[in-house]
């Protein structure tokens, strides 16, 4: 158990849509990372928070948005959803700078 | 976009089998290289944080060097066992992103 808790676990839902992915970092970790998987792609990094500033952005849509909260637990919200936005999306954190990552088991999101 | 790149793609190999895997990272503005391991079904897990040239690292039948001036680690497995199947993952980071590459598939045949 990695200690990071991702809800919900599937999620199946239209195009045109919002959703909002929520994820519980490991007790002490400051830093919250976002990523995509999709079908036959590596991880594709979305966002980073560290204490509820946004501290990275990577290949993020605009129609995507993030915030951590004070109790540093994070939100990951998608909007105008479309059928390529089906993917895994991982919650990850983190620590110390040098210290590894720790990853949820992902939200499965499902456009149809 | 900094590059990581692995390689082989996937590896298939037989039970008792020994086997390595490479990971090339840009040599400039590094800071640490990570190795994971995903097993089908499961979130990634960490393996091993490297941070200094020359990094050996061991954990049971798996290790793994590093070279920072060149760009390049290497993860070995010694013996392949079945539940050694999985993907393994580097991570490059700058100390602020980290930098995933699409990682090498191994399947253990018993």
């Amino acid at each position: 158990d990695s200690g990071v808790t991702q809800t919900p676990k599937h999620l199946i839902t239209a195009t045109g849509q919002r959703v909002t992915l929520r994820c519980s970092p490991r007790s002490g970790d400051l830093s919250v990372y976002w990523y995509q998987q999709s079908l036959d792609q590596g991880l594709q990094f979305l966002i980073q928070y560290y204490n509820g500033e946004e501290r990275a952005k990577g290949n993020i849509l605009e129609r995507f948005s993030a915030q951590q909260f004070p109790d540093l637990h994070s939100e990951l919200n998608l909007s105008s959803l479309e059928l390529g936005d089906s993917a895994l999306y991982f919650c990850a954190s983190s620590g110390q700078l040098r210290s590894p990552l720790h990853f949820g088991n992902g939200t499965r999101l499902t456009v149809t | 976009i900094l590059n990581v790149e692995q390689s082989p793609q996937s590896l298939h190999v037989q039970e008792g089998d020994s086997t390595n895997f490479t990971c090339s990272f840009p040599s400039s503005n590094f800071y640490a290289l990570h190795w994971y391991r995903w097993e089908t079904a499961k979130s990634p897990e960490a393996l091993f944080v490297m941070t200094l040239n020359g990094d050996e690292k061991k954990k049971g039948q798996i290790s793994a060097t590093l070279n920072t001036k060149e760009g390049y680690s290497y993860l070995y497995i010694k013996g392949s066992q079945p539940e050694d199947s999985a993907t393994y993952l580097c991570a490059f980071t700058t100390g602020n992103q980290f930098y995933f590459g699409t990682g090498t598939s191994l399947t253990v045949i018993p």
